[in-house]
């Protein structure tokens, strides 16, 4: 066990539609990352935030939002869904903000668009 | 930008052969970080091992070893005497020293199949 809890599980949903994912990280941990995994595309990083501020930015789209909370824990947020956003998508934590310290991911959403 | 290349899609062994996954690494920066990463059925991502750029030391972990080697930007991973489970997808991923925009970048992993 990672120590890092997203909820929920699955979800399916219909095109058009807005999702949030949620996220806690680990006891202790200030970083979140987002990250999406499909067959196509891999392990891609979509964004990064450090004790409630924003910190790294990578292939997110516009039509997707995250923040971190005063609690740490964080939420991302996909709206007007496409097919091709189906994927699982995984939170993950570390305790510092740079390169050196290991993630550690939850179990992943699996987001179903239909 | 950085960028993780892992060749082998899919490797399958019989049970007890050693098998070693390649890991080639491409960075403009002296200092970084690589990782190996490991995805069972289940689904999770269970992290393996850290390796800084300025350690080329191999590592041992009961049946796993790694070697690192920066002259070929190569960080493999060898599982001796494989198990059923060990069956998994493994990822090589890289970073660099402050993190930044391309967060923690992962190879396209290797499916490896252990059959009994």
């Amino acid at each position: 066990d990672s120590g890092v809890t997203q909820t929920p599980k699955h979800l399916i949903t219909a095109t058009g539609q807005r999702v949030t994912l949620r996220c806690s990280p680990r006891s202790g941990d200030l970083s979140v990352y987002w990250y999406q995994q499909s067959l196509d595309q891999g392990l891609q990083f979509l964004i990064q935030y450090y004790n409630g501020e924003e910190r790294a930015k990578g292939n997110i789209l516009e039509r997707f939002s995250a923040q971190q909370f005063p609690d740490l824990h964080s939420e991302l947020n996909l709206s007007s869904l496409e097919l091709g956003d189906s994927a699982l998508y995984f939170c993950a934590s570390s305790v510092g903000t740079g390169g050196s310290s290991p993630l550690h991911f939850g179990n992943g959403t699996r987001l179903t668009v239909t | 930008a950085q960028k993780v290349t892992q060749a082998q899609t899919e490797i399958s062994v019989v049970e007890k052969e050693d098998v070693t996954l390649d890991c080639v690494y491409e960075t403009r920066d002296t200092t970084y970080y690589l990782f190996w990463y490991k995805q069972p059925p289940s689904g999770e991502l269970v992290f393996l091992i850290r390796r800084n750029s300025f350690d080329e030391q191999n590592e041992i972990s009961g049946r796993y070893s790694w070697n690192f080697q920066k002259s070929t930007s190569s960080f493999n991973f060898t599982i001796t005497a494989s198990q059923v489970v060990d069956s998994a997808v493994y990822f090589c991923a890289l970073s660099e020293w402050g993190g930044g925009a391309d967060g923690l970048t992962f190879g396209k992993g290797t499916h490896l199949i252990i059959q009994p």
